[in-house]
């Protein structure tokens, strides 16, 4: 069974720097697949944040190509976000999620997902 | 940026009864790259149907998906209570970003 797991801080001050890191037990990473990140902010819907695969290709929202890394760590099975220079507009419910691979013309639906990890930007 | 529309808001049906929910899209979705998830009050996100009409793994053929290009559609064929949910679209097709809907909310009437 393929299970994801966020962790990281709950609270990151304005300006500041956002790191989560989602651990992946029940699959290795390097078998495949993409691996994302999605918010949620309180009350509010789902944005896509980006993708990494395996061989370590990055695919980002444009919204926040400038301020998010994405990267991967094989041999941890585990892959990181970082969101800079975070304002009260980042607090939100971030998942991660395994994604399908359709190829080089499109995205992925994702089928597994953490249980999601809230972060509060508040000094 | 392909832009993702929901209708109903909101919808208020009984159990049993039949659900039909909208996505629109503000242009056509590449190769039917849509799919539909179920979230329930502090819980992640469910993949219910993938390829506009395939359903995920393990989801109970009362949920089904259709439509092509910039219209798609979910049908709940009759409510069970662990149906009344938020109900989300997303397409995943051509360049990022790939998007989501705004939500659909069915409550129990």
């Amino acid at each position: 069974q393929v299970q994801l797991q966020e962790s990281g801080p709950g609270l990151v001050k304005p300006s500041e720097t956002l790191s989560l890191t989602c651990g992946v037990s029940g699959y290795s990473i390097s078998s495949g697949y993409y691996w994302g990140w999605i918010r949620q902010p309180p009350g509010k819907g789902l944005e896509w944040i980006g993708s990494i695969y395996h061989s370590g290709s990055t695919h980002y929202n444009p919204s926040l190509k400038r301020r998010v890394t994405i990267s991967v760590d094989k041999s941890k099975n585990k892959f990181s976000l970082k969101v800079s220079s975070v304002t009260a507009a980042d607090t939100a419910v971030y998942y991660c999620a395994r994604g399908h691979d359709y190829g080089d013309f499109a995205g992925h639906d994702f089928d597994y997902w953490g249980q999601g990890s809230l972060v509060t930007v508040s000094s | 940026e392909i832009v993702l529309t929901q209708s109903p808001g909101t919808l208020s049906l009984s159990p049993g009864e039949r659900a039909t929910l909208s996505c629109r899209a503000s242009q056509s979705v590449s190769s039917s790259y849509l799919a539909w998830y179920q979230q329930k009050p502090g819980q992640a996100p469910r993949l219910l149907i993938y390829g506009a009409s395939t359903r995920a793994t393990g989801i109970p053929d009362r949920f089904s998906g259709s439509g092509s290009g910039t219209d798609f559609t979910l049908t709940i064929s009759r409510l069970e209570p662990e149906d009344f949910a938020v109900y989300y679209c997303q397409q995943y097709g051509g360049s990022p970003p790939w998007t989501f809907g705004q939500g659909s909310k069915v409550e129990i009437k």
